[in-house]
């Protein structure tokens, strides 16, 4: 079972265009989500977490309950935001389940 | 970064040999993972580990067993590795919140593995 869906595989915007990388999750329960990114020759790391309700180098996600979403947005896109996003949710136990991810070219 | 090292970072082998990768943490962290990373696939999860010699299977755990006898190290082993199983492997830990932890992952760097 999918439980966590990204439909896009990639994406491309300009600099300066607003973007949104969407999510969608399967979970019955109450789920915990992240977004990781991946940049160029480093290592996955956490952008961000919805029970934070953070903004993290200008990208905000909000969880919405009644779409089983969890989209990644910002508004005005940087060229350094080019890179590998996934999306994660928490199951139980702490096990965490990633969806393919979106790769983010913004181009100059 | 977090403190975690894989190795080997590459390795190239040949179908029907056994390989065995390593994870390492200095962090004492309870849980760890390995994942393995494919274009279209994303990550997905192989084996994980609640603590020593505690683990249990993942989405695609078919063809790959895992080992924990110590907190710092999660051996993932290819018992005899086809080329389906070429892929890039990432170990995570993590610290669950209901510690002190923040509950996210870390990862290490990668292993790339290629089966011929």
């Amino acid at each position: 079972a999918q439980r966590v869906t990204q439909p896009e595989k990639l994406l491309s915007v300009f600099k300066g265009a607003p973007v949104e990388l969407k999510c969608n999750y399967s979970y019955s329960g109450s789920p915990e989500l992240f977004w990781y990114v991946q940049y160029s020759r480093q290592r996955l790391q956490l952008l961000l977490r919805h029970i934070s309700r953070e903004s993290i180098k200008g990208f905000t996600a909000d969880l919405n309950k009644g779409e089983t979403s969890f989209h990644l947005k910002k508004p005005f896109a940087q060229e350094e935001d080019s890179a590998m996003y996934y999306c994660a949710i928490k199951y139980n136990f702490n096990k965490f389940y990633f969806g393919s991810g979106t790769k983010l070219n913004v181009k100059p | 970064d977090a403190g975690i090292t894989q190795s080997p970072r590459h390795k190239v082998t040949e179908t029907g040999t056994p390989v065995t990768l390593r994870c390492h943490q200095t962090e004492n962290h309870r849980y760890m993972y390995w994942y393995r990373q494919d274009p279209g696939h994303g990550l997905r999860l192989i084996h994980y580990s609640y603590g020593v010699k505690d683990t249990d299977k993942g989405e695609v755990s078919d063809g790959y067993s895992v080992s924990r006898s110590k907190t710092e190290d999660f051996l993932l082993t290819l018992e005899s590795a086809t080329s389906s199983q070429t892929s890039v492997y990432f170990c995570a830990i993590s610290e669950s919140t209901s510690t002190s932890g923040t509950g996210e992952l870390f990862f290490g760097e990668g292993s790339r593995l290629t089966v011929l």
